[in-house]
């Protein structure tokens, strides 16, 4: 079945820092892929996503590019904040399930130091 | 607008227990989700319920079980609670059935079992 692999944490790094996180899928078709993020004590919140092959998503700064080749989605910042600590998950679904569901990675926590 | 809203905030309950997790979806949003975050699992499908039918439901066991009513908000009840089923539950709404349709998630309610 379809899952995602994505780094396990926690990442810590210093303010101003380049973030990567890697996440690699599997999926039958042809997936959606998304990056969630997770603030302390709230729910998720859609980041970024990409909808088809080499698209890139982008919010806040971060981005991320649909690697059909490599199957990868991995996230980046160039220059992280405090404010960006916070749980982030990678996430697929497939537009031609019936399935209609999200399937997560197992998320990948980040600490950043100021 | 109001976002997707969920209660309780935290529930406390002993194992055998019922619980009765509430969730009300954003205004014209006809579907509803349920996920588990239990701790070091990541996100897991529960239940999936639009026009008032469950349409999907996860790896759970039938004492997992929910429903819609008519003005699209839902409960969440699980029966003979055990410790395992310690998690946070979050719901989520979209616009109807399809991927395309981004859900919104809700701050979630942090069940914890004795």
């Amino acid at each position: 079945g379809d899952s995602v692999t994505q780094m396990e944490g926690p990442v810590t790094l210093s303010e101003e820092a380049f973030l990567t996180i890697n996440c690699t899928y599997t999926a039958t078709g042809y997936p959606s892929l998304f990056w969630y993020v997770q603030y302390p004590g709230e729910g998720l919140q859609l980041l970024l996503k990409a909808t088809k092959a080499d698209d890139k998503g982008s919010n806040k700064g971060f981005e991320a590019t649909y690697r059909k080749e490599t199957t990868s989605f991995h996230l980046e910042k160039g220059s992280v904040q405090v404010s960006d600590s916070a749980v982030y998950f990678c996430a697929l679904s497939d537009p031609w399930s019936r399935d209609d569901k999200i399937i997560f990675g197992k998320g990948t926590r980040l600490h950043i130091l100021p | 607008e109001a976002g997707v809203t969920q209660s309780p905030t935290h529930l406390i309950k002993t194992r055998g227990q019922q619980a009765t997790l509430r969730c009300s979806p954003i205004s014209g949003h006809t579907s509803v989700y349920w996920y588990q975050q239990a701790l070091g699992l990541g996100l897991q499908f529960l239940l999936w319920y639009d026009e008032g039918e469950e349409r999907n439901r996860g790896n759970f066991p039938p004492r997992f079980s929910g429903r819609q009513f008519p003005n699209y908000s839902s409960e969440l009840n699980v029966n003979a609670l055990e410790l395992e089923d310690s998690a946070l539950y979050l719901c989520a709404s979209s616009l109807g059935q399809g991927s395309y349709n981004e859900q919104f998630f809700g701050p979630g309610t942090r069940l914890t079992v004795l």
